[in-house]
């Protein structure tokens, strides 16, 4: 069975600072890898996604991601956060099924 | 493209009353959509998959007859709460894929459903 880990429950980055969010998974094949953020009360967006071919993924709002098969991850990164990217990340994958495991999630707070 | 809208994005009811919520895909044909549940602070847990036409699959441990999924059209399915309790409340979110390009779910803004 698939499995979406986000090791870290919370994190605090200051304004300009770098980010990187882990997200590790379990499954068999090369998954369909997804992060997603979800601002308070709102439903997810999608910020970018992994099927196959370049490892390094661009996303939106500057995010990119990393898909690195050997560790089993697919961190998300972004060089410079700004105060709006307060919110709570999700990353997911799908199995052969279309079917989603989405990890805990992992809180941003941006301090000035 | 691929949005998705939620109605009511709030509702409040009575225990023991039903209440429905829309899911609708604005401008694409949704072939499967999604139902999720998600308490504070925690993460998504789907609830059911629907296939327009067809019977929805619920996951384990999700009361079908409680939960009404109707998938009638397209851009169209409903998740109705029946009998609701103050343990329903919750923000309920709902999901679709576009028919041809089922890899990715476009999501919903979401329902906060408050059970009195």
């Amino acid at each position: 069975a698939q499995s979406v880990t986000q090791p870290d429950i919370h994190i605090t980055v200051s304004e300009g600072a770098s980010l990187e969010l882990r997200c590790n998974y379990s499954y068999g094949a090369t998954p369909y890898l997804f992060w997603y953020v979800q601002s308070p009360g709102q439903g997810l967006q999608l910020l970018l996604k992994y099927f196959s071919g370049d490892t390094l993924v661009q996303g939106i709002k500057g995010f990119e991601a990393e898909f690195k098969r050997s560790q089993s991850s697919f961190n998300l990164r972004k060089p410079s956060v700004h105060w709006s990217d307060a919110a709570e990340y999700f990353c997911a994958s799908t199995d052969s099924w279309g079917k989603f495991q989405f990890g805990a999630g992992t809180q941003v707070v941006v301090t000035p | 493209g691929a949005v998705v809208s939620q109605h009511p994005s709030w509702v409040i009811c009575k225990s023991g009353t039903s209440v429905k919520i829309e899911c609708r895909s604005l401008d694409f044909q949704a072939t499967t959509m999604f139902w999720y549940r998600q308490f504070p602070k925690q993460s998504l847990m789907l609830m059911a998959t629907s296939n327009e036409g067809s019977k929805a699959t619920y996951e384990q441990g999700v009361e079908k007859d409680k939960f009404l999924i109707n998938h009638a059209s397209l851009t169209l399915s409903t998740l109705t709460v029946t009998s609701a309790h103050p343990e329903d409340s919750s923000f309920y979110i709902c999901s679709a894929t576009e028919a041809g390009a089922t890899d990715t779910q476009y999501f919903g803004p979401g329902t906060r459903l408050t059970v009195l």
